[in-house]
């Protein structure tokens, strides 16, 4: 089945330790790629996004991501993680299928940082 | 932030009894959603608008009813609400099918 996969569900980093949140998904085709974050009990906000050109594409908030096609994957990277980075993260590709266009989510990724 | 407003933002409402939620933009993009989410399941489609009148069914669209009557407004419908329901559901709006989707604020809804 078509899916997003989000391959970590929950991460525990110190402020200032690199962050790496692993997406990869099984569309074929065209496929314009999303990071999205969601603070506490706030809506989601759109962190990065690749539609096409260089794969390496960079955020908000010192936020940066690597298209690799071949490798289906669109992992999110930060150098050094803040407490403010404390949320929930969201991989989202938008894909064709037989029902036509739609964004699909994986299942989040919890980010804690600790002080 | 994309101007879409979500009302009421917080409802408690007890298992059988109609549900309407309210998507207001003010942006005059053509498609609307409807999402909702639950711990574990990311975001999940419920219904999706590319058009005043034009709808169709998403992924988890079955209890749920829409409607878009003008360009600013998408409503979502729990014609018998059940406890299955309960989550906090979020409206999107994009210019096009395939343009980034900007969300509003949510609703929390808890059915008793």
């Amino acid at each position: 089945a078509q899916s997003v996969s989000q391959h970590n569900h929950h991460v525990i980093l110190s402020e200032a330790a690199s962050l790496e949140l692993g997406c990869n998904y099984s569309y074929g085709g065209t496929v314009n790629l999303f990071w999205y974050v969601q603070y506490p009990g706030q809506h989601l906000q759109l962190l990065l996004k690749y539609f096409s050109g260089d794969p390496l594409v960079k955020g908000i908030k010192g936020f940066e991501a690597e298209f690799i096609k071949s490798k289906f994957s669109f992992n999110l990277r930060k150098p050094s993680v803040q407490w403010s980075d404390t949320a929930e993260y969201f991989c989202a590709v938008n894909a064709h299928s037989n029902s036509g266009y739609a964004l699909n989510f994986g299942k989040g990724t919890s980010l804690l940082v600790t002080p | 932030d994309a101007g879409i407003t979500q009302s009421p933002r917080h409802k408690v409402t007890e298992t059988g009894t109609p549900v309407t939620l309210r998507c207001h933009q003010t942006e005059n993009h053509r498609y609307m959603y409807w999402y909702r989410q639950d711990p574990g399941h990311g975001l999940r489609l419920i219904h999706y608008s590319y058009g005043v009148k034009d709808t169709d069914k998403g992924e988890v669209s079955d209890g749920y009813s829409v409607s878009r009557s003008k360009t600013e407004d998408f409503l979502l419908t729990l014609e018998s609400a059940t406890s299955s329901q309960t989550s906090v559901y979020f409206c999107a709006i994009s210019v096009t099918e395939t343009d980034t989707q900007y969300f509003g604020p949510g609703t929390r809804l808890t059915v008793l």
